[in-house]
C-alpha cells in the first residue's frame, strides 16, 4: 500500500538556521507533491506544488525538491524565526486520482 | 483562511444525537472536500464533490452523510457516531478537482463525540 513518512515528528532549532524537513514515499509514483503549514486549532495552509519534472521550487525563504529516484522530498525554511514555529504537511497527487494523501507532519519548533 | 468558513466550530454530541457540519467557501472554486484528521495520524479524505457532484467516498461509514447543494457550500451530516470520530473535521476548496490544484482549508470543527 502507499506509504508516506516525514522524517520526524518534531524538530527543533535555532532561530536563524536552516531548517530541512523530509517526505519520503513508497508504492507510489506522485505527478507531484505539495506542502502545507498547519497552526494549532486551523487548517493546512497550502506553501509550494512541485511538480515531478522538477527538480527545485523556492518561494522567498522556502525551498522544496523533488527526487523522484530517491522518491523524497526535502523541504528547507532559510534563516528560520520563531513565527515559522508549526506543522508542515507533506502531500502526493497521482496523475489519475484526485485524491491528494498527505503525511502525519512535522511539528518545527523554532526557539530564539 | 478567511476563504472557506466552517460552523460550529467545536461540537460536543452525544451518540445518539444527529447534527450537522456546515462548510462555505467564497473562493468561486468548484471542488469540495471533507477531511477527518485525528492526532498522530495523517489527514484523511473521507468525501470529494466536483461540481456539486460526488466523486470519490473513501470508504466512509454510513453514519457520516455528505450534502453538497451548490458549489459555495457543503455540508456533513451526523448521526449515532462513536466516540473514535472524535476529531478535527476540516472542509477544503480547490478550482479544479485535484490534479495540480492546491486545496484551501477552512479552519475546522472539532468534534468530541461523548
Amino acid at each position: 500500500s502507499q506509504k508516506i513518512e516525514q522524517n520526524s515528528e518534531a524538530l527543533n532549532i535555532q532561530e536563524g538556521k536552516t531548517a530541512t524537513l523530509t517526505c519520503n514515499y513508497t508504492n507510489y509514483s506522485p505527478a507531484y507533491l505539495q506542502w502545507y503549514r498547519q497552526d494549532p486549532g486551523r487548517g493546512p495552509v497550502f506553501l509550494l506544488l512541485i511538480r515531478e519534472n522538477e527538480k527545485e521550487k523556492r518561494k522567498e525563504r522556502l525551498k522544496v525538491t523533488f527526487d523522484t529516484t530517491l522518491k523524497q522530498s526535502l523541504f528547507h525554511i532559510t534563516a528560520s524565526q520563531p513565527a515559522d514555529s508549526a506543522t508542515y504537511l507533506c502531500a502526493l497527487g497521482g496523475q489519475a486520482g484526485t485524491a491528494l494523501i498527505f503525511g502525519k507532519g512535522t511539528t518545527l519548533s523554532v526557539s530564539s | 483562511e478567511t476563504g472557506v468558513t466552517q460552523t460550529p466550530r467545536h461540537l460536543v454530541m452525544g451518540m445518539t444525537n444527529k447534527k450537522s457540519l456546515k462548510c462555505e467557501q467564497h473562493l468561486g472554486h468548484n471542488a469540495m472536500y471533507w477531511y477527518k484528521q485525528s492526532a498522530k495520524k495523517p489527514l484523511e479524505l473521507m468525501f470529494v464533490y466536483s461540481l456539486e457532484e460526488r466523486v470519490e467516498n473513501n470508504s466512509v461509514p454510513s453514519r457520516f452523510s455528505p450534502e453538497c447543494p451548490n458549489s459555495s457550500h457543503l455540508f456533513l451530516h451526523l448521526h449515532t457516531l462513536q466516540p473514535e470520530d472524535s476529531a478535527l473535521y476540516l472542509c477544503a476548496s480547490s478550482q479544479g478537482e485535484g490534479l495540480l490544484h492546491e486545496q484551501y482549508f477552512g479552519p475546522g470543527t472539532r468534534l468530541t463525540v461523548t
